[in-house]
């Protein structure tokens, strides 16, 4: 299958502060990206789709202005936590898909561990 | 708005038998269709995808669609201790550009040496 990395692995920071999340398609290009969050004993929930060359659309009750997402390239996609709370701890997780289809299947990064102190 | 149901289990299933998931969707539209497995802690590891009809095996897996009564399932033969895990299931959409998926709650499997 194809291969998405992200980075950090893991991240502790204090209140207040700002984390950048990484994603990277290693081995294709993706035009699109989604980013997802999972709360601990709970399933993905999706928060946005991040789209290259273009602004990403969020789901609904996802604060466009405290996530933000950057499609930078046809490899890479940021997510940005701003002024991060405690209550945004979770388990941040981006998917590509290797097509522009909803047929072609979605590749999962390893996710990053957010704790905010 | 897309609604994925599983049994949240714990399902327990000795080892060797056979294991049985299953999902319910509300799109009708949905055209394709996954199976993710999830270790504790881990991120999701696509196993199945599926988007006709009928069966699709792969090595110890099978996974079985019926659009009609808008049911997915996985089989799981010959279940090892490593299968435990948390199986989620998602529907695609219906072709046209790339979605983002809506998981079901998921069912964690534990197969019992």
């Amino acid at each position: 299958g194809a291969v998405v990395s992200q980075h950090p692995s893991w991240v502790i920071c204090k209140s207040g502060t700002s984390v950048k999340i990484e994603c990277r398609s290693l081995d294709f290009q993706a035009t699109t990206m989604f980013w997802y969050r999972q709360f601990p004993k709970q399933s993905l929930m999706l928060m946005a789709t991040s789209n290259e060359g273009s602004k990403a659309t969020y789901e609904q009750g996802v604060e466009k202005d405290k996530f933000l997402i950057n499609h930078a390239s046809l490899t890479l996609s940021t997510l940005t936590v701003t002024s991060a709370h405690p209550e945004d701890s979770s388990f941040y997780i981006c998917s590509a898909p290797t097509g522009g289809s909803s047929y072609n299947e979605q590749f999962f990064g390893p996710g990053t561990r957010l704790t905010v102190l | 708005q897309k609604e994925v149901e599983q049994n949240s289990g714990p399902l327990s299933v000795p080892e060797g038998a056979i294991a049985s998931l299953n999902c319910t969707y509300s799109d009708r539209g949905s055209q394709s269709f996954f199976w993710y497995r999830q270790y504790s802690g881990k991120s999701p590891e696509l196993i199945m995808s599926i988007y006709s009809n009928g069966d699709k095996e792969d090595g110890r897996f099978t996974a079985q669609l019926n659009k009609a009564s808008q049911y997915v399932s996985l089989l799981i033969r010959d279940s090892q201790p490593s299968d435990s895990a948390t199986y989620l299931c998602a529907p695609g959409g219906s072709g046209g550009g790339a979605d983002g998926l809506t998981f079901g709650k998921g069912t964690h499997l534990i197969i019992q040496p």
